[in-house]
């Protein structure tokens, strides 16, 4: 079965250093999603990506976190400068269609000290 | 925006029992309501959906009910295995077509013991 991969699987930063995620969705999925997972919580939509322009970026905090999918196929997240409260699981995940259902990677782990 | 609400936050279970899981919501827009399975170190896993037009929807041994009068749904999880032990989450979209913008609930952390 097809899977959303997503690296690195574990990142450790100091605060104020940048850092970037990277997911490859499901082949032919067209709409791609990062959601934020705080320990202990459910996951959080970060922003949406229909083909490679951004949907809904409105819980994005957006003087730090940026989000970009140039052709439409895989996608970058980043966090320049990251904070402790930035300590999370940033999960991936993608669908066939606005109406689909979701599918999720396996998160990156980030541990900001 | 959408708020969910997920009860209990800890559910023990003998093996062979029955598991539910139950969740609120207070949008009524919102038309599509997965349930996601998620275990230690991996990202959640769909386990079963369901649209406003459905009042229940059964796969083998899991079932979710809707009840968009009451704005609630809930998972029932039947002849319940040590494998199914993790943490369950349900969640509810914003209405409309898009199934992917999701609020979730707290999670349900389910152990099933043999």
């Amino acid at each position: 079965e097809a899977e959303v991969a997503q690296s690195p699987r574990y990142k450790i930063t100091e605060k104020s250093q940048a850092v970037a995620f990277w997911c490859d969705p499901i082949s032919g999925h067209a709409t791609l999603y990062w959601y934020r997972q705080i320990l202990g919580q459910g996951p959080e939509l970060l922003v949406q990506f229909q083909d490679e322009s951004v949907v809904d970026d409105s819980q994005l905090p957006k003087d730090r976190f940026s989000a970009e999918r140039l052709k439409g196929v895989d996608s970058t997240l980043k966090i320049q400068p990251a904070e402790l409260g930035d300590s999370a699981m940033y999960l991936c995940a993608s669908s066939l269609r606005r109406d689909s259902p979701l599918h999720f990677g396996n998160g990156t782990r980030l541990t900001v000290t | 925006g959408e708020n969910v609400e997920q009860h209990p936050s800890t559910l023990s279970v003998q093996e062979g029992d029955s598991a539910v899981i139950k969740c609120t919501y207070s949008d009524s827009a919102s038309n599509y309501f997965p349930w996601y399975k998620q275990e230690l170190g991996k990202g959640p896993q769909l386990i079963i959906d369901i649209r406003s037009n459905v009042g229940e929807k059964k796969d083998q041994r899991i079932a979710v009910t809707l009840n968009k009068t009451a704005k609630h749904f809930s998972l029932h999880i039947t002849e319940t295995q040590p494998e199914d032990s993790a943490v369950y989450f349900c969640a509810a979209n914003s209405g409309g077509t898009s199934y992917g913008k999701l609020t979730f609930g707290q999670g349900t952390i389910l152990t099933v013991h043999p």
